[in-house]
């Protein structure tokens, strides 16, 4: 069964505490991997799409890795803006559809 | 552009209740979707559209039914609303071409309360 998992669950930091959050998947033909960034009462906002193993793409504080069965998002020096809900996704087959895992939480403190 | 916009943001509705849940999305794109997203759980499709005239099922799409006469709007409808039905209801688009992987991009959600 095609699953993705993310932890930790929660993650409280300290502001420019470096960390990474986990998304591991088993998922038969992957076609990409997703990054979003939810704010509380908002819609998913993309952040990265990754192809293939040993891919990478950075957007500010924030740098994506992906192998063949998981992937990281890096944080670098996290700012108190930083703090969402961060969510992973992966997509199979022709279809276009979307498996996502539960979020990271992530807290950011000044 | 407005990118994918949602109707109405928040409704409380009584057990057996019907109701529609807008959605529009102007960046043109032929794929369409509908999930839900329950506390602490990861977002569930419920359905989906690859285009004007064609829908399908998603992994929940009991309770629920869509129609897609245009390219732009996709709406959701719930009949005989049920408390099981009480979540945050996001609905998002994608352009997609044969073989390339497309991004979705989504609307700001409706929350809806079934009591």
């Amino acid at each position: 069964e095609d699953q993705v998992t993310q932890s930790p669950e929660a993650l409280r930091l300290q502001e420019g505490e470096s960390s990474s959050l986990n998304c591991s998947y088993t998922v038969s033909g992957l076609r990409g991997l997703f990054w979003y960034r939810q704010d509380p009462g908002k819609g998913p906002e993309f952040l990265f799409t990754l192809y293939s193993a040993g891919e990478e793409k950075e957007k500010e504080r924030l740098k994506a890795t992906l192998t063949k069965k998981e992937s990281f998002l890096h944080i670098t020096a996290p700012k108190p803006e930083d703090s969402a809900t961060y969510l992973c996704a992966v997509q199979r087959g022709s279809q276009g559809n979307l498996i996502f895992g539960k979020g990271t939480k992530l807290s950011v403190k000044p | 552009n407005a990118g994918v916009t949602q109707t109405p943001k928040f409704r409380i509705l009584k057990i057996g209740q019907s109701m529609t849940l807008q959605c529009t999305q102007d960046m043109n794109h032929n794929y369409m979707y509908w999930y839900r997203q329950d506390p602490g759980m990861g977002l569930k499709l419920i359905y989906y559209s690859v285009g004007a005239g064609i829908t399908d099922k998603g992994e929940v799409p009991n309770g629920y039914n869509v129609s897609r006469s245009t390219t732009e709007d996709f709406p959701l409808r719930l009949e005989l609303a049920a408390p099981s039905q009480t979540s945050v209801y996001f609905c998002a688009s994608s352009y997609s071409l044969a073989d390339l992987t497309d991004t979705q991009y989504f609307g700001p959600g409706t929350r809806l309360t079934v009591l």
